[in-house]
């Protein structure tokens, strides 16, 4: 079985622009998360989607959005981007109908703001 | 508030050794608990996990153990080989579907 893919792998912005990052989960897991990592503030969870619909939410701002299409695919939007925004950026599916699943990562997209 | 704790930056152990790696936390909601390892610039990776109606866990080299008086929990790995030189992660998870939080990670380094 594939596991989790996220495109692109690397990107360079300049502050102001928006960015679209995307995740393919396993197949058949109809959860997918987001997380920042950052040397400072290590691993902090975004959000999460099931379903179509975010069932839950960190602490980030506005500028931070996501949606999942039907057939479980993930993308993250972050807008006006911002120095601070520079991060490795992580997706992770779970089979999900329970707050046990496990959660499987994936590569992750290195995204640097200039 | 940091809800799970790794108190150990850094871990440094010989080749065929027992490596333990801790992780406490603090929300008594937690009820599901993991350990992911990680290289630089990569996705962690899924080790093993523990649910809180256990109190131990086995998979090959790697035991989670689980304290729940405590609010800690400890991740034993029997032999330690050079190929587990690697960031470790706990995270935990409690009734909040798909939101896992992470302890600040240790460095594991095992010498040859």
């Amino acid at each position: 079985k594939a596991g989790v893919t996220q495109t692109p792998r690397y990107l360079i912005k300049t502050r102001g622009q928006q960015v679209t990052l995307s995740c393919s989960p396993i197949s058949g897991h109809r959860s997918v998360s987001w997380y920042q990592q950052t040397p400072g503030q290590g691993l902090q969870f975004l959000f999460e989607y099931f379903s179509e619909t975010q069932r839950n939410k960190g602490n980030f701002p506005g500028r931070f959005s996501g949606r999942q299409f039907s057939n479980s695919r993930s993308e993250m939007n972050v807008s006006t981007l911002e120095l601070g925004d520079s991060a490795l950026y992580l997706c992770a599916s779970s089979l999900a109908d329970r707050g046990t699943d496990t959660q499987y990562f994936g590569p992750g997209t290195r995204l640097t703001v200039l | 508030d940091q809800q799970v704790k790794q108190n150990s930056p850094s871990l440094s152990v010989q080749e065929g050794r027992i490596s333990i790696l801790n992780c406490d936390y603090t929300n008594s909601m937690f009820d599901y608990f993991l350990w992911y390892k990680k290289y630089p610039a990569e996705g962690p990776t899924f080790l093993i996990s523990i649910s809180s109606i256990k109190d131990k866990n086995e998979d090959g080299r790697f035991t989670v153990f689980l304290n729940k008086s405590a609010k800690h929990l400890s991740l034993h790995i029997v032999p330690s080989q050079p190929g587990d030189s690697a960031v470790y992660f706990c995270a935990a998870t409690g009734n909040q579907g798909g939101k896992l939080i992470f302890g600040q990670g240790t460095e594991l380094s095992v010498k040859p």
